[in-house]
């Protein structure tokens, strides 16, 4: 297994544009993260998925962002009508739900917003 | 007030040295505490995990986790130029349900040969 994939890995967008990320896990892990970190500042949790089920969402995670894991396998991340301000870089991690501090993170998508 | 704070560095040490990190924290729930290496434009790779209080030892890592001072360290013995890097300390709040794992802001670090 090569690990957690994540594709993009740099996205350059115009504000007010929608795109789409998208996250592969390591294959036997049901949990699926996703995270948010700007620069100099750790990774700030974002929504969590355990097999196809969305089970937790932060407030940070505004009505523009929707994540979904249609087979519990991959992940996409879409962020609509982005704005200069969610320019950062996007992790998805993953783990067995067993294990859950035991998280793979992906090499992350680097969003920039003009 | 941040829940975790970490010092963000930079932190210049000689090839060889003993490192110490730390970060500081306020919610006392905290019960599991782990260690991220995250190397720069990569994601974070786990290091350390510990549950409550006392020691872990893997190689040259030694995790310190002391919950009545809320405080925690990461110490790093004969450290190398590969060391070079952000590290992140994170924690989670015990039982129930999923908690949010919190991490701190990094301390970045430089191993000069």
């Amino acid at each position: 297994d090569t690990g957690v994939s994540q594709d993009p890995r740099h996205k350059i967008t115009k504000r007010g544009q929608n795109v789409t990320f998208r996250c592969d896990p390591i294959s036997e892990h049901n949990r699926l993260y996703w995270y948010r970190q700007t620069l100099g500042q750790g990774p700030e949790f974002l929504t969590y998925f355990q097999n196809e089920a969305q089970l937790e969402k932060s407030r940070l995670l505004s009505d523009r962002f929707s994540a979904e894991r249609p087979k519990g396998s991959f992940s996409t991340l879409e962020i609509q009508r982005t704005e200069q301000g969610d320019s950062a870089m996007y992790l998805c991690a993953s783990s067995l739900a067993l294990e859950p501090d035991t998280q793979y993170f992906g090499p992350g998508t680097r969003l920039t917003v003009l | 007030q941040k829940e975790v704070e970490q010092d963000p560095g930079p932190l210049s040490v000689p090839e060889g040295a003993i490192v110490s990190l730390n970060c500081t924290y306020s919610n006392s729930a905290f019960q599991y505490f782990m260690w991220y290496r995250q190397y720069s434009r990569k994601g974070p790779e786990l290091l350390m995990y510990t549950y409550s209080s006392g020691n872990k030892e893997d190689g040259r890592f030694t995790a310190q986790v002391d919950k009545s001072s809320k405080y925690i360290s990461l110490f790093i013995r004969d450290s190398q130029p590969s060391d070079s890097a952000t590290y992140l300390c994170a924690m989670r709040p015990g039982s129930g349900g999923y908690q949010k794992v919190t991490f701190g802001t990094g301390t970045k670090l430089q191993v000069i040969p």
